[in-house]
């Protein structure tokens, strides 16, 4: 099983629509977990962190179910800016920084 | 405020040359991890540097190698250069090694080795 797994998409999704995705993880002793954008030929800037009692932040909503070892974004009322690559991070005991291959989204006039 | 910096933006080298990338951290923050982005893939850790030493490694070969100045700012160096190193190489700077901290991306450099 890989450290960190993403569903690679694309998703494409109507504006307006509400869309989530979910992120994988092996290394149950993981300590924090964070959710980054990456628009297209460009750094991936933080998008929010995910804590055990999950997160919310406007539009966005971030879980983590520890039990099944996955994080998700929820994204509410989806706008055409939100188009991006999604990317998972988890950070390790040894704080390693893994990232997922990430999740690009399409969201669609 | 400074956000995090990193020279050159781009690069073309050929193999077997060497090459140098920069980074400044953001102001206040003192420890620089380096990552390398493949076309298509997720940034793949490179090694991580706090209180000028290398704290961190990823599977990558000594062929990398890094350095941090007192300033905080750092250097990635790799040596013997390949095709395979063509990527995005990003820099980010955090506070305090060891701890959960958020990194904050610099804009990259994109090298391309011919």
């Amino acid at each position: 099983r890989k450290e960190v797994e993403q569903d690679p998409g694309p998703f494409n999704v109507p504006e307006g629509a509400t869309v989530a995705f979910n992120c994988t993880y092996s290394n149950s002793a993981s300590q924090s977990f964070f959710w980054y954008r990456q628009d297209c030929r460009k750094e991936p800037k933080l998008l929010m962190s995910v804590y055990s009692s999950g997160n919310e932040d406007g539009r966005f909503t971030a879980q983590l179910n520890r039990a099944s070892q996955y994080i998700s974004l929820l994204i509410r009322d989806s706008k055409l800016s939100d188009s991006a690559t999604y990317l998972c991070v988890v950070n390790p005991r040894d704080d390693k920084i893994i990232f997922g291959k990430g999740t690009r989204l399409h969201i669609l006039p | 405020d400074a956000g995090v910096t990193q020279s050159p933006t781009h690069l073309i080298k050929t193999r077997g040359q060497q090459v140098t990338l920069r980074c400044s951290p953001k102001s206040g923050h003192d420890t620089v991890s380096w990552y390398q982005q493949a076309l298509g893939q997720g940034p793949q850790f490179i090694f991580q540097y706090y209180e000028e030493e290398e704290r961190q490694r990823g599977n990558f070969p000594d062929r990398f190698s890094g350095h941090q100045f007192p300033n905080y700012s750092s250097e990635l160096n790799v040596n013997a250069l390949w095709l395979g190193d063509s990527a995005l190489y990003l820099c980010a700077s955090s506070r305090g090694a060891g701890r959960q901290e958020t990194q904050y991306f610099g804009p990259g450099t994109r090298l391309l080795v011919l």
